[in-house]
């Protein structure tokens, strides 16, 4: 079955370091994955998008890798602050019913400390 | 350029009666989804739509929900009878382009007492 993980468990790091967060997906082949950051009662916000034949994407402090052999992509955030902390969501494309949609992973939350 | 709008934010409804969430997207955006959020649950896929079209309602449930895109006016989630499972966060999201990015709405919370 297709499955999308995220690790559910809060990532604690001290404020300057790099936040590191994993998406790993089984029985997908998404032409694209997407981070999204979601703070509490408020909607998703779109970050970044790659696609299938690019390895890495930047933008300001925030870096993506995609590896479609590994299945897996990591999201990191250098330079961390205490405004990053949210939590994390990816979201891969799905065309299981022959129309492009997202699933979304559960998400990991991030906590900067000061 | 006003990000998608979503009303009402918060919405209480007893057992059985309708629930009515509406949508309406960036200016420019043909193509809604909707999503539904429970704590601790990731964002579950419900419907796309188009205008005036549903493309893809795999992620609804059969009974009960219905969803609308008309040529004019919000796209909107209808939920009849409701039950207390109903209760969640009900995210809608646009995009100009199917594979676009997609820009989320704030959320319509709803609560079956």
């Amino acid at each position: 079955s297709q499955k999308i993980e995220q690790n559910s468990e809060a990532l604690n790091i001290q404020e300057g370091k790099t936040a590191t967060l994993t998406c790993n997906y089984t029985n997908y082949s998404p032409a694209y994955l997407q981070w999204y950051r979601q703070d509490p009662g408020r909607g998703p916000v779109f970050l970044l998008l790659i696609r299938e034949n690019e390895k890495e994407k930047r933008k300001e402090r925030l870096k993506v890798t995609f590896d479609t052999t590994l299945k897996q992509s990591l999201f990191h955030i250098t330079a961390s602050q205490p405004a990053d902390s949210a939590t994390y969501l990816c979201a891969l494309e799905n065309t299981e019913s022959g129309y492009s949609t997202l699933t979304f992973g559960k998400g990991t939350m991030l906590l900067v400390s000061p | 350029n006003a990000g998608v709008m979503q009303n009402p934010r918060h919405l209480v409804r007893r057992r059985g009666q309708e629930a009515r969430l509406r949508c309406s997207p960036m200016k420019g955006h043909s193509h809604v989804y909707w999503y539904r959020q429970l704590p601790e649950e990731g964002l579950k896929f419900m419907v796309y739509l188009q205008k005036e079209n549903i493309i893809d309602e795999s992620g609804m449930p059969k009974e009960r929900f219905s969803a609308e895109f008309p040529k004019e006016g919000p796209s909107i989630l209808r939920i009849q009878q409701v039950v207390r499972g109903d209760s969640a966060a009900y995210f809608c999201a646009s995009s100009p382009n199917s594979g676009d990015s997609a820009f989320f709405g704030q959320g319509t919370r709803l609560t079956v007492v």
